[in-house]
């Protein structure tokens, strides 16, 4: 069974920084691009970050870029995303999102999400 | 970025009834769009992927239509564990959502 778990969520001052980890199970993970996507309180969703399955390519949306880095250990099935000079804005429920083999940019397995909170 | 506009944002029916949601992209992705569902407290589902390419697991009575610019999600009989909020989403770039449409009970 996939599995996906997100942890290092919390309460952050602004121009603070986090580590969010995502552990993966259930598959082979260093065959799968992994996302990063967000979802701030009562709003939609929001794709925040990629990661190719070797590392070769990292892509970021506009509104996280030169902030947050993604990164991943696929000797640990793990996954990660350092996030700096965290806004208000930044507040959300961060997921994991595997990306569905041959589908470019299509999430079909999400973690719980991990909740990042950044007073105003 | 490509901008992705669902309608309605929110919807009242009843169980049985045939649902539809659609979705608007703000330039071609010829059929570069998913469907998701997610309910209160959860993590988003995959539905429909590739416009109309049911994900496994995924009852038949979802479906997916559309190509270009316009989209459209159908619930041919909505069930109780369908209310719900769905959202579409195209990857044809980098990648943007819809802002969502509620499902709710009549």
């Amino acid at each position: 069974e996939v599995q996906l778990v997100e942890s290092g969520g919390g309460l952050v001052q602004p121009g603070g920084s986090l580590r969010l980890y995502c552990a993966a199970s259930g598959f082979t993970f260093s065959s799968y691009e992994m996302n990063w996507v967000r979802q701030a309180p009562g709003k939609g969703l929001e794709w925040v970050s990629y990661i190719s399955e070797s590392d070769s390519t990292r892509n970021y949306a506009d509104s996280v870029k030169g902030r947050f880095t993604i990164s991943r250990d696929n000797t640990k099935n793990s996954l990660y995303l350092q996030m700096n000079s965290l806004r208000a804005e930044d507040t959300a429920v961060y997921y994991c999102a595997r990306g569905a083999g041959g589908v470019w940019y299509t999430f079909d397995y999400w973690g719980q999400g991990t909740l990042v909170t950044v007073p105003s | 970025d490509i901008q992705m506009t669902q309608s309605p944002s929110s919807l009242s029916a009843s169980v049985g009834d045939r649902v539809t949601i659609t979705c608007r992209a703000s330039q071609s992705i010829r059929s570069y769009i998913n469907w998701y569902q997610q309910k209160p407290g959860k993590a988003p589902k995959l539905l429909i992927y590739a416009a109309s390419s049911l994900q496994s697991g995924v009852p038949s009575r979802f479906s997916g239509s559309g190509s270009g610019t316009d989209f459209t999600l159908t619930i041919s009989s909505l069930q109780p564990e369908d209310f719900a909020s769905y959202y579409c989403q195209q990857s044809y770039s980098t990648p943007t959502f819809g802002q969502g449409t509620k499902v709710e009970i009549k």
